[in-house]
Formats: structure tokens, C-alpha cells, sequence
């Protein structure tokens, strides 16, 4: 089985400021990773993912993730936020192989960009 | 280029009434979800569609029921309805049986039982 835990259920900061939303998981298999950004009153939409190669992955908005295997870590960042990043984020996985495609996520990160 | 549709946006019923969500997608994906989602918790897997004419219980599956209509629609029926199911309900789909495309979702539904 899989499970993901996002280290901060709210992280603020101000505007142009970085920052880091953390995520671990832990599974007995190989897992693909996922970040989704979810905007206020809207559906989840994907932020990026990692399948295999590099470990830091580029996505929409200028975020980017890199991957820790030994660490079991799959960490966001994005060197400088706007106001319109306000937003919460959830980090999901899902086992390689197996009979199911499943995604599990973690519980979310509300990230508030102050002026 | 509609993705997934989610039909009410907004519901409120009373304790014991029924009703059903309803998910369109228009992608040609083989898999459909639904999961709700509760403040703290994240989204929690309510029921899945892996392939036309198959359905399984995920993480949460009791009061609710499912109907994979056929390929392009998946729908969530609450029988009787409590204040425990209110929630928002997203509907999502994926391509194949690998989810390395993610998932595509809706844009939700928000129940409020009284």
C-alpha cells in the first residue's frame, strides 16, 4: 500500500518570496509522483509528474519538484510566488506496476500569497 | 474541449432524500473516479471504474453507489442521504490502466446535507 504525507497544511509567504511545499510518501514498489494545484472553487489540475530520468521536474507556472528516492521525498518549489499562486496543493502517487491505477493523495498544502 | 463535466455545481438536500451526480467525459478515457473531499483530509477514493462495464469500492464506499453507464459516463448515487456526505465530489477519468498521465477532474459538485 501507498501513502502521502504533505508536511504543512498551510504555508504563507509574500510575494516574490520562494518556496517549498514538502511532500514524502511511502510504498513497498516503484511509484509515479504527482503534483496538483487546485484554485479557489475549481478542479484539480496537474502541476507536473515524474515517470522517470531526471529527478527535478519542470512544470506549469514555474514550479518545478525533484524527486528523492532514498529520502522518499517528492518536494515543490518555485524560486519566486504571485499573488495568483494562492492556491491549495496536493501531492499523489501511484504504484508502477499492479492491477490498478489508482491515485492516493496527501491531504493538501494552502499555500497564501501575501501582497 | 469539455474534459470532464460535472452535473448539479451545487446541491443541498435533506437527511434520507436521494439523488444522483452525474460525469460526462468526452477524453475517450477508460477509467473513471470519484472521489470527495473533506477539509484536512485531502480526497478520498469513494468508488472506481477501471474499464467499461467494471466498477470497485475504493477508500470510502459506504452509502453510495455507482453506474458505469457506458464508456463515457460514470455516475455516483447517494440512496439516503446524511450530514456525514457533505462534501465536495469530483469526478475524474484517466487514459489506460497505468495512471502516467494523472488524472483529468471536474470541476466538482458541492452537497450539503441538512
Amino acid at each position: 500500500a501507498q501513502s502521502v504525507t504533505q508536511l504543512d497544511s498551510q504555508v504563507p509567504v509574500f510575494e516574490e518570496a520562494p518556496v517549498e511545499l514538502r511532500c514524502n510518501y511511502s510504498s513497498s514498489v516503484s511509484v509515479y509522483l504527482f503534483w496538483y494545484v487546485q484554485y479557489p472553487n475549481q478542479g484539480l489540475q496537474l502541476l507536473l509528474k515524474y515517470l522517470s530520468g531526471s529527478t527535478l521536474v519542470k512544470g506549469i507556472n514555474g514550479f518545478e519538484a525533484e524527486f528523492n528516492k532514498s529520502q522518499t521525498s517528492f518536494h515543490l518549489r518555485k524560486p519566486s510566488v504571485h499573488i495568483s499562486d494562492t492556491a491549495e496543493y496536493f501531492c499523489a502517487v501511484t504504484p508502477i506496476s499492479g492491477g490498478y491505477n489508482k491515485l492516493i493523495f496527501g491531504a493538501g498544502t494552502r499555500l497564501a500569497v501575501h501582497p | 474541449n469539455a474534459g470532464v463535466t460535472q452535473t448539479p455545481k451545487f446541491q443541498v438536500l435533506k437527511t434520507g432524500q436521494s439523488m444522483t451526480l452525474q460525469c460526462a467525459q468526452d477524453m475517450n478515457h477508460n477509467s473513471m473516479y470519484w472521489y470527495r473531499q473533506d477539509p484536512g483530509m485531502g480526497l478520498r477514493l469513494i468508488y472506481y471504474s477501471a474499464s467499461e462495464g467494471t466498477t470497485d469500492k475504493g477508500e470510502v464506499p459506504n452509502g453510495y453507489n455507482v453506474s458505469r453507464l457506458n464508456k463515457r459516463e460514470f455516475s455516483l448515487r447517494l440512496e439516503s442521504a446524511a450530514p456525514s456526505q457533505t462534501s465536495v465530489y469530483f469526478c475524474a477519468s484517466s487514459e489506460g490502466v497505468r495512471a502516467r498521465d494523472g488524472y483529468t477532474f471536474g470541476s466538482g459538485t458541492r452537497l450539503t446535507v441538512v
